[in-house]
């Protein structure tokens, strides 16, 4: 079965300083991989996506993510944190055996210090 | 393009009765699927639609949720009778195909049965 996990329910960085946000995944064949972000009381959106292809792969808001098959790792960074990054983001992996269905990690709320 | 829509935003019922939300899913997506954030637990998948017809139910917990999607367009999942663990966020999101494709996500319906 495909599962998802995040490290770290809850991350604190100050303004300016590296976001990295981890994810790794478990799936038997090769994953499609999503990062989503949800803000307060708005639905999740779209970061980035990993399909095929090159691997480090760069979404919106200067967030990127590299997939690394050999770590089962698909970790979120960003060279500097604003204030408006602050939010809840979401690790998923599309499960290409069952109607491409998102199974989702737990969650990471991510708090950006002045 | 008009993204996808929830109503209503928030519900509070008493265990034992009936509640129905709806989605409205961006104009000509054929795919959409329910999900679910119960308090502090990861979003799951409940059910997904193509067009009018179900293709996955793997998700639903019980016989007490019953989701439809007349003519495809916009769907409705209805509890009844609504239970205490039923208390979450319902999410519905649409693409317009499967794989990689984006799923966009609603803001989602706050349920809460007392």
């Amino acid at each position: 079965a495909q599962s998802v996990t995040q490290l770290g329910s809850h991350v604190s960085v100050s303004e300016g300083a590296l976001v990295l946000l981890r994810c790794n995944y478990s799936s038997s064949v090769p994953p499609y991989l999503f990062w989503y972000v949800q803000y307060p009381n708005q639905g999740l959106q779209l970061l980035l996506k990993y399909t095929t292809g090159a691997t480090l792969v760069k979404g919106i808001n200067g967030f990127e993510a590299e997939f690394k098959k050999s770590e089962t790792s698909f970790h979120l960074t960003k060279p500097s944190a604003h204030m408006s990054d602050a939010a809840e983001y979401f690790c998923a992996v599309s499960d290409r055996r069952s109607s491409y269905k998102l199974i989702f990690g737990s969650g990471t709320r991510l708090l950006v210090r002045p | 393009e008009a993204g996808v829509t929830q109503f209503p935003s928030h519900s509070v019922i008493e265990k034992g009765q009936t509640v129905t939300l709806r989605c409205d899913p961006i104009s000509g997506h054929d795919n959409l699927y329910w999900y679910r954030r119960v308090m502090g637990k990861e979003i799951k998948f409940l059910l997904h639609f193509v067009k009018e017809s179900k293709q996955d139910e793997s998700g639903m917990p019980n016989n007490r949720f019953l989701a439809e999607r007349t003519g495809g367009t916009y769907s409705t999942l209805k509890v009844q009778p609504a239970e205490l663990e039923d208390s979450g966020v319902y999410f519905c999101a649409s693409s317009s195909g499967q794989g990689g494709y984006e799923q966009y996500f609603g803001p989602g319906t706050r349920l809460t049965v007392t």
